[in-house]
């Protein structure tokens, strides 16, 4: 079975200070990596994602995310941080093989930017 | 740009009423799914459709009906609504159900069951 833990419920940062958002999954098969962002009230933004190209995978905003598969993680980051990144950010692992839990979602990490 | 379209915004529903939550997308998506999103639960699937026609459940289908009659539809249905339904739904499509796809999201439907 597929899953996806997000180390962190809540970070906090100041602005302009670096962003880390932790990802570790497990899947039986070579997954395909998502992190989405949800502002308050809003739908769920992908960010970016990874299909088993190139390991460091850039996404909008200035974020990126690197899949490590011997570590089984996909952390974000992002070198400095912005009001307006303040949201909801989740890691969503997709796999083949059954396509009702084809997308899993984490339970999401809550970004606070500090002034 | 419609992308993934859902309606309504906002609901309020009174105790062992029924409602139906619509959605539409335009990008001719063969996968639709219907998400609820609860306070430290995640994202947690509905029901999904793999095709016109061809709808099965998730984690949590008790209370929901869905179906598929078209390649761009994809109601939810509230058979009797409860407290507990009170959640944040949100409808998603990708291309295919095969890893890689991206899956796009609606704005969310945020539902208050009293």
């Amino acid at each position: 079975a597929q899953s996806v833990t997000q180390l962190d419920s809540h970070v906090s940062v100041s602005e302009g200070t670096p962003v880390l958002l932790r990802c570790n999954y497990s899947s039986s098969y070579s997954p395909s990596l998502f992190w989405y962002v949800q502002h308050p009230n809003k739908g769920l933004q992908l960010l970016l994602k990874y299909t088993s190209a190139a390991t460091l995978v850039k996404g909008i905003n200035g974020f990126e995310a690197e899949f490590k598969k011997s570590e089984t993680s996909f952390h974000l980051t992002k070198p400095s941080a912005h009001m307006s990144d303040a949201a909801e950010y989740f890691c969503v692992v997709s796999v083949g093989g059954n396509y009702g839990q084809n997308f899993v979602f984490g339970p999401g990490t809550r970004l606070s930017v500090l002034p | 740009n419609a992308g993934v379209t859902q309606t309504p915004k906002f609901q309020v529903l009174k105790t062992g009423q029924s409602m139906t939550l619509q959605c539409a997308q335009d990008m001719n998506h063969e996968y639709m799914s219907w998400y609820r999103q609860d306070p430290g639960m995640g994202l947690r699937l509905i029901h999904y459709s793999v095709g016109a026609g061809i709808t099965d459940q998730g984690e949590v289908p008790n209370g929901y009906n869905v179906s598929r009659s078209t390649t761009e539809d994809f109601p939810l249905r509230l058979l009797s609504a409860a407290p507990s339904q009170t959640s944040v739904y949100f409808c998603a499509s990708s291309r295919q159900a095969g890893p890689g796809n991206t899956i796009y999201f609606g704005e969310g439907s945020w539902l208050t069951v009293v």
